[in-house]
């Protein structure tokens, strides 16, 4: 099976600006989760989308958006850019079950200046 | 709020020495994942634990699980400098809607292991 993708791998952007990710998760696995990572803050949970509907909400504002197509791909936006949302952006998609484990792609890193 | 506290912060060793990496809590996790980050890339999944006590090995990797399902290690034996990066563990809790796709990670230990 192919991982889990996401484009583009690396983003300039201004202050003021929006952007927006996408994922592609493991075929057939319909729960995808978006996390934050920084020096200072580790891994910090964005939200997770599940057959199109969100489902669970981190501590972001509400610049941070999200959505999930049929097809079970995702795409985070984020508008108004700020220095502070420079980081590399995660995307997870989890096999559900006992175990719940997660399956990170490659990041997409972006740079906000 | 579910914290997991990742220690040591950095691990700077010799080639073939022995090292453990903690990471605890005071929540119960249904489950526990171990990965391991390179730089620039997304993190790796080592191993899950999912009962308490329970012990897995990875080639020169073992994990353990504790009993309470609140706290795991992971030791490394004979350390090669191709352990070299970063180990994050991740707690998943099960709790609902609050918990839907969130993973609460440690902080993370960044292990060097010089030749």
């Amino acid at each position: 099976k192919a991982g889990v993708t996401q484009t583009p791998r690396y983003l300039i952007k201004t202050r003021g600006q929006q952007v927006t990710l996408s994922c592609s998760p493991i075929s057939g696995h319909r729960s995808v989760s978006w996390y934050q990572q920084t020096p200072g803050q580790g891994l910090q949970f964005l939200f997770e989308y599940f057959s199109e509907t969100q489902r669970n909400k981190g501590n972001f504002p509400g610049r941070f958006s999200g959505r999930q197509f049929s097809n079970s791909r995702s795409e985070m936006n984020v508008s108004t850019l700020e220095l502070g949302d420079s980081a590399l952006y995660l995307c997870a998609s989890t096999r559900t079950g006992a175990s719940y484990e997660q399956y990170f792609g490659p990041g997409t890193r972006l740079t906000v200046t | 709020t579910q914290l997991l506290e990742q220690s040591p912060q950095f691990l700077s060793i010799q080639e073939g020495e022995n090292l453990t990496v903690y990471c605890n809590s005071s929540s119960v996790f249904s489950s526990l994942q171990w990965y391991r980050q390179e730089p620039g890339e997304g993190p790796v999944l080592l191993v899950t634990v999912v009962t308490g006590g329970e012990v897995k090995k990875l080639k020169r990797l073992t994990f353990q699980f504790g009993d309470a399902r609140k706290d795991s290690s992971l030791h490394i034996t004979a350390a090669q400098p191709g352990d070299t990066g970063l180990y994050l563990c991740a707690g998943y809790a099960n709790a609902g809607g609050t918990s839907y796709g969130k993973l609460t990670f440690g902080q993370g230990t960044i292990l060097t292991v010089h030749p």
